[in-house]
């Protein structure tokens, strides 16, 4: 079946904008999780979904970084006055429920800020 | 709080030769652990897991990890190198009641021929 699926693929933009990025997890996962990576750096967990919730969001780097989902769907990652430290790979996840099972990742949206 | 250290950011080995990468994690409860390799230019598959049961846990493409808990280390291994095993691996823990990974800081192999 379909994995999970992240849009666009690459965004480039300048230092102020604003940006949006997309995931579609996987069909009838509930769980659902924002990640960073920066060059050379490992993962760094950004907030979790539990359906349209956000129970965990301890890794919203700034008031600069929001995350909305649609019921147990699509979901958006939005970072405000992009800033350059803000160029990373952004991963996104999803598992069958909360708890640790396997969460499953998207390609990923590489963002780089000018 | 958790973490995870991965001894190593980039191993070299000749092709057909053992793979070890070592991970090592804090947890103040029993952790769930994770290996996950990425390929470039792709995102993070999963390669195996421990959660409770065998702590000798086999994974896809001939990997296999050891949970050892009073040495805080979910090592993995292969014992004969491919070159398509040239990635990033990432070890990574969540907590039995948690949600979120958290991730070592990933080593990139290199397969040499």
């Amino acid at each position: 079946g379909a994995g999970v699926s992240q849009s666009p693929s690459n965004k480039v933009t300048e230092k102020g904008k604003d940006v949006e990025l997309r995931c579609d997890p996987i069909s009838g996962h509930t769980a659902l999780y924002w990640y960073r990576q920066r060059l050379g750096q490992g993962l760094e967990f950004l907030i979790y979904f539990q359906g349209n919730s956000a129970p965990d969001k301890s890794g919203l780097p700034s008031d600069r970084f929001s995350a909305e989902r649609t019921g147990e769907s699509v979901s958006t990652l939005t970072i405000q006055r992009t800033q350059q430290e803000d160029s990373a790979v952004y991963l996104c996840a999803s598992s069958r429920k909360q708890g640790p099972d396997t969460q499953y990742f998207g390609p990923g949206t590489r963002l780089t800020v000018l | 709080a958790q973490s995870v250290t991965q001894l190593g950011s980039h191993v070299s080995v000749s092709e057909g030769a053992l793979v070890l990468l070592r991970c090592n994690y804090s947890s103040s409860v029993p952790p769930y652990l994770f290996w996950y390799v990425q390929y470039p230019n792709q995102g993070l598959q999963l390669l195996l897991k421990y959660t409770t049961g065998a702590t000798l846990v086999k994974g896809i493409n001939g990997f296999e990890a050891e949970f050892k808990k009073s040495e805080t280390s979910f090592h993995l291994t292969k014992p004969s190198a491919h070159m398509s095993d040239a990635a990033e691996y990432f070890c990574a823990v969540n907590r039995a009641a948690g949600n979120k990974l958290t991730f070592g800081g990933g080593t990139r192999v290199l397969v040499k021929p």
